[in-house]
């Protein structure tokens, strides 16, 4: 069966300190990853998805990265965070034979930026 | 611009009764929809979906309704108990397309409370 490991749980940094939050997925591949973030009062905003190695899309401009290094394998960056970065982040796959379906999600990670 | 409306932030239901979350889109492109379930600190849980060429689904005490030419689809939760108590978020997407337009567009969530 298919699983989906997201790291760490709950990260308070300060403002202008880096970040990296690791995702991973077993259990099948080639899978399309995302990355959605869910802030206070603005439900769930994607924020990148990729569909292969190397290969990532931006759906919002903002203070935030991701790569892809191996094909089970999703990591959000920031050089700098703002204060603004705070929210819950949400790892995500779905098969790869087809966009659109159902997404499965991983626990999260609650960021406080502070 | 939001593509995915749930107007409702909230919602308290008596046990035993039924919940009806609405959720309704603008764009016409889209042709599958979902409900997820999240419970505080977790990540979303997928509960239900259809696709445009429906316009009922039913899972058991779940049903998700779509009205296409309102843009508008509802999930039904029949009979509603506590445990049902969470953030219900419904999404949209587009099963034929790729590229960006292959991914999922959400909601801002309905917080359902189950009373016992």
């Amino acid at each position: 069966s298919q699983t989906i490991h997201q790291w760490p749980a709950t990260l308070v940094q300060p403002v202008g300190s880096p970040l990296s939050l690791e995702c991973t997925v077993e259990g099948t591949s080639n899978p399309n990853l995302y990355w959605y973030r869910q802030a206070a009062g603005r439900g769930l905003q994607l924020l990148f998805y990729s569909v292969g190695i190397g290969q990532i899309s931006s759906e919002v401009p903002q203070n935030l990265s991701a790569s892809r290094p191996q094909d089970r394998q999703f990591i959000l960056s920031s050089k700098k965070l703002l204060l603004s970065d705070s929210g819950f982040y949400l790892c995500a796959w779905s098969p790869g034979t087809a966009l659109g379906t159902e997404a499965f999600f991983g626990q999260g990670t609650r960021l406080t930026v502070v | 611009d939001q593509q995915v409306k749930q107007n409702s932030p909230s919602l308290s239901v008596q046990e035993g009764r039924i919940s009806i979350l609405n959720c309704d889109y603008t764009n016409s492109m889209f042709d599958y929809f979902l409900w997820y379930k999240k419970y505080p600190a977790e990540g979303p849980t997928f509960l239900i979906s259809i696709s445009s060429i429906k316009d009922k689904n039913e899972d058991g005490r779940f049903t998700v309704f779509l009205n296409k030419s309102a843009k508008h689809l509802s999930l039904h939760i029949v009979p509603s108990q506590p445990g049902d108590s969470a953030v219900y978020f419904c999404a949209a997407g587009y099963m034929n397309y790729g590229g960006s337009q292959g991914n999922l567009i959400f909601g801002k969530g309905t917080k359902l409370s189950v009373k016992p």
